[in-house]
């Protein structure tokens, strides 16, 4: 069975440019999770998505955004972008949207902005 | 989820010593996962707890969730060379939102 599939693999943006990251779960999942891991720190939260539905948020400004589709995939969108969005974003997907689920994550998109 | 502090941030070893790495909290906790992540690599969910005073064993790993639920542990006994990589203890809240602490690296000279 497939993994969590992320799209694409690395990526090199400008200051000031959107970007559309994609993240198709594991088939059966319906809760796709999204991170932000900066260099030699932890993944952090940044929102949560069951049954197209946000279920929960992190600390992240409005200029990042989601949205899950029906078939469970889901598209994370940075607008505006700044030096410091550069970083690993990893996709996670489980079960459901319980907070015990274990999260089964994805190789991540790389994003570097220049 | 509420915030995990970890320790240590680094730890070397010989291969074949064994190695502990500790959770801690400053609230109750509902729930505990541990993740490792290897070098260049994503997160790979390892265990969850969730009763107080909680044990589980994967093979040479021992998980432990303290009596208060305000500490956990990890211990590899006998390192391997395939241990490498840096753990994570993650919380989880009401709120659907997994905490991760900053992780322990972890390196195993052979």
């Amino acid at each position: 069975d497939a993994g969590v599939t992320q799209s694409p693999t690395h990526l090199i943006k400008t200051r000031g440019q959107q970007v559309t990251l994609r993240c198709s779960p594991i088939s059966g999942h319906k809760s796709v999770s999204w991170y932000q891991q900066v260099l030699g720190q932890g993944p952090q939260f940044i929102f949560q998505y069951y049954e197209k539905e946000e279920r929960g948020r992190g600390n992240f400004p409005d200029r990042f955004s989601a949205r899950q589709f029906p078939n469970y995939s889901s598209e994370l969108n940075v607008n505006a972008l700044l030096l410091g969005d550069s970083a690993l974003y990893l996709c996670a997907s489980s079960l459901t949207g319980g907070e015990v689920q274990p999260q089964h994550f994805g190789d991540g998109t790389r994003l570097s902005i220049l | 989820g509420q915030q995990v502090m970890q320790i240590p941030q680094y730890q070397h070893v010989q291969e074949g010593e064994d190695f502990t790495t500790y959770c801690n909290s400053s609230t109750t906790l509902s729930n505990i996962q541990w993740y490792k992540q290897r070098p260049g690599g994503h997160p790979v969910f390892l265990i969850q707890l969730v009763k107080s005073g909680e044990v589980k064993k994967q093979k040479r790993l021992t998980f432990q969730f303290g009596e208060a639920k305000k500490n956990s542990s990890l211990h590899i006994t006998a390192t391997q060379t395939t241990d490498v990589g840096t753990y994570f203890c993650v919380s989880g809240g009401s709120n659907y939102k997994l905490t991760f602490g900053k992780g322990t690296l972890l390196t195993v000279n052979p």
